[in-house]
């Protein structure tokens, strides 16, 4: 089946550093998700991107879907940006999560 | 407040049991999908329903089965509960397409412990 690749598997930043989070997959895909897991559990979701770019305020997304990879850019982080950072792309109906980034942002 | 609901919270039972977990999707959506979230697996993707009908299924047991209903909400059921089940069990729902291509919003989770 299609894999999922994530990296770095763990970042520790300063607040107001910038990062650039990355999701392989092997195969085609139908659409890409991000979402962020706060420190509480709770999952929420940043970005629908099947291709091309997003930008929601500090974040930005960019999938390359011809290269299959999508990159998830955090600009001046902020604590409240610690959690775990999950993509997940959809194959013939079937969800499949990368194993995440965790962040640390530091005060 | 993504607007789906899942009860209950949290949920503590023994081996051998059987649960039911609830979701309430979000006003509108069509389609219900339901994710196990475990240390040792990760999240993974379970099973997805889109108005009433099994639409996808994804890595669950045959101990587990889930239905949707005519008022969208679905229930999933554990049944021969193993130490293995504990997990957080999320349920997310969207608008639906019959493929599932849109954003999906999540409930807060189910936090199921086996004793």
């Amino acid at each position: 089946g299609i894999q999922v690749e994530q990296s770095p598997p763990d970042l520790i930043l300063q607040e107001g550093a910038n990062s650039t989070l990355r999701c392989n997959f092997s195969d085609s895909v139908n659409n890409l998700q991000w979402f962020h897991q706060n420190p509480w559990g709770q999952l929420i979701n940043l970005f629908y991107i099947p291709s091309g770019t997003k930008q929601n305020g500090r974040l930005s997304a960019t999938t390359v879907a011809t290269e299959r990879y999508s990159l998830l850019y955090i600009s001046s982080s902020q604590t409240t940006d610690s959690g775990v950072y999950f993509c997940a792309v959809n194959r013939d109906d079937k969800i499949i999560f990368g194993k995440g980034t965790r962040l640390h942002i530091l005060p | 407040d993504s607007g789906v609901t899942q009860t209950p919270k949290h949920l503590i039972t023994a081996t051998g049991q059987r649960v039911t977990l609830r979701c309430s999707p979000r006003s509108g959506d069509l389609s219900v999908y339901w994710y196990q979230q475990s240390l040792d697996q990760g999240l993974q993707f379970l099973i997805h329903y889109y108005n009433g009908e099994e639409r996808a299924k994804g890595n669950i047991l045959e101990r587990f089965s889930a239905q949707q209903f005519p008022d969208l909400h679905s229930e999933l059921n554990l049944s021969s509960l193993e130490l293995g089940d504990s997990a957080l069990y999320f349920c997310a729902s969207s608008p639906g397409t019959v493929t599932g291509n849109q954003p999906q919003h999540f409930g807060d989770g189910t936090r199921l412990s086996i004793l």
